[in-house]
């Protein structure tokens, strides 16, 4: 069974529009996360959320936004997309450590963005 | 906020040779330091991790050493493999879960 799943993998649309990208865990993790991979494969964190707190890249724009239905999901949606939002998306969850450590993250298979 | 450092960009090296990649951190908070692996097209992996009440992990070729004083840890690979090409990321973590990513490092393996 995928442990993180997102969909869809590859996403074409044109400048302006809006768009969302799902992701799934069926680890029963408490924290999911979205990162950013761009061109030059840097991967630079977006969001990590869990029931207790969101914390926001601050280089975000805050076209982007995460929404969470339930602990298993947390998807990402961005309005008026951007040439410069062409990257690749992952999602990626961990469990909180019960020191609240980090612990091992699970990435999801990433989901291609391609803005025209 | 913690600031992550990867060396080299790009690693080429003999099959059966040994590579190693070197990170540095600034927070000395952190504690917590994985190593992920990433293959042409597929999502990261992670290959071994370290936390700073440990100075060194092994897990058959691969191992991390930690130097916190330093605040530098390394990946080391040993009897390399033309599979064990990849772009290999190191990332340091303290409380909160909050994740900072290396720059990566291209590693090539030539047969």
């Amino acid at each position: 069974d995928t442990a993180v799943s997102q969909t869809p993998k590859y996403l074409v649309t044109q400048m302006g529009n809006d768009k969302s990208i799902k992701c799934e865990q069926n680890l029963g993790h408490d924290t999911m996360y979205w990162y950013k991979q761009d061109s030059k494969k840097f991967l630079k964190i977006m969001f990590s959320y869990n029931n207790k707190e969101l914390i926001i890249n601050e280089t975000v724009p805050n076209r982007f936004s995460p929404k969470s239905p339930d602990k298993a999901h947390l998807n990402l949606h961005i309005n008026s997309l951007e040439l410069g939002d062409s990257a690749v998306y992952f999602c990626a969850s961990s469990q909180d450590n019960i020191l609240g450590l980090a612990d091992t993250q699970y990435f999801g298979p990433g989901t291609r963005l391609t803005v025209l | 906020g913690e600031n992550v450092e990867q060396h080299p960009s790009t690693l080429s090296v003999q099959e059966g040779d040994s590579a190693v990649i070197k990170c540095t951190y600034s927070d000395s908070a952190s504690n917590y330091f994985p190593w992920y692996k990433q293959e042409l097209g597929k999502r990261p992996q992670l290959i071994i991790d370290i936390r700073s009440n440990v100075g060194e992990k092994k897990d058959q070729r691969i191992a991390v050493t930690l130097n916190k004083t330093a605040k530098h840890f390394s990946l080391h690979i040993t009897e390399t493999q033309p599979e064990d090409s990849a772009v290999y990321f190191c990332a340091a973590s303290s409380l909160g879960n909050q994740f900072y990513f290396g720059t990566g490092t291209s590693l090539t393996v030539i047969p």
